[in-house]
């Protein structure tokens, strides 16, 4: 079965300071990869996809990015953080086949300050 | 735009009876339904999925699919105060994304 890591737990940032995120998976290979974020009462927002090693499918305009350097790592990262980043990062993993069954990391918490 | 709607509650029901948690969609060639689990301050953790219409049973869980109407469901029998949580319904279609719903905060009163 597929587990998702992600570090840190939790993260208080100030406003304009860098973030790197990173969430590892095991158990699949090749699994396609996904970066969500859940603000205090909100849907989850989709913010990127990958499929593979080095290719990113970007949602929305922000000032976040990826990055998947290896097959089970995907990286989130951001040059300068906005009182608008804060929430909950979530990282995501299916098997990479058509059954589009997500399995989620435990999430990063993230509050700009 | 792929739309999924829940009803935000909180739904309350008393122990032991059954909780309906309803889900609709507006694409028409979503493929595969599934219903996440989400206790305050986690992630969501998946409980069920289905992919053909009619019902698919797990313990006391059920979920059911009525692809014609655009419509699925969870029911959750003997209810109990550990199954209060945020559910999250999600809808796929086979193409790498889900689209989830905002989730309906359930509220299992002892």
């Amino acid at each position: 079965s597929q587990t998702i890591h992600q570090w840190p737990a939790t993260l208080v940032q100030p406003v304009g300071s860098p973030l790197s995120l990173e969430c590892t998976v095991e158990g699949t290979s090749n699994p396609n990869l996904y970066w969500y974020r859940q603000a205090a009462g909100r849907g989850l927002q989709l913010l990127f996809y990958s499929v593979g090693i080095g290719q990113i499918s970007s949602e929305v305009p922000q000032n976040l990015s990826a990055s998947r350097p290896q097959d089970r790592q995907f990286i989130l990262s951001s040059k300068k953080l906005l009182l608008s980043d804060s929430g909950f990062y979530l990282c995501a993993g299916d098997s990479g086949d058509s059954t589009d069954t997500q399995y989620f990391g435990p999430g990063t918490r993230l509050t700009v300050l | 735009q792929k739309e999924v709607e829940q009803n935000s509650g909180p739904l309350s029901v008393p122990e032991g009876a059954i909780a309906s948690l309803n889900c609709t969609y507006s694409d028409r060639g979503s493929q595969s339904f599934f219903w996440y689990r989400q206790y305050s301050g986690k992630s969501p953790e998946l409980i069920m999925f289905i992919y053909s219409n009619g019902d698919k049973e797990d313990g006391r869980f059920t979920a059911q699919l009525n692809k014609a109407s655009q419509y699925v469901s969870l029911l959750i029998r003997d209810s109990q105060p550990s199954d209060s949580a945020t559910y999250l319904c999600a809808v796929g279609a086979g193409s790498y994304q889900l689209t989830f719903g905002k989730g309906t905060k359930l509220s299992v009163i002892p």
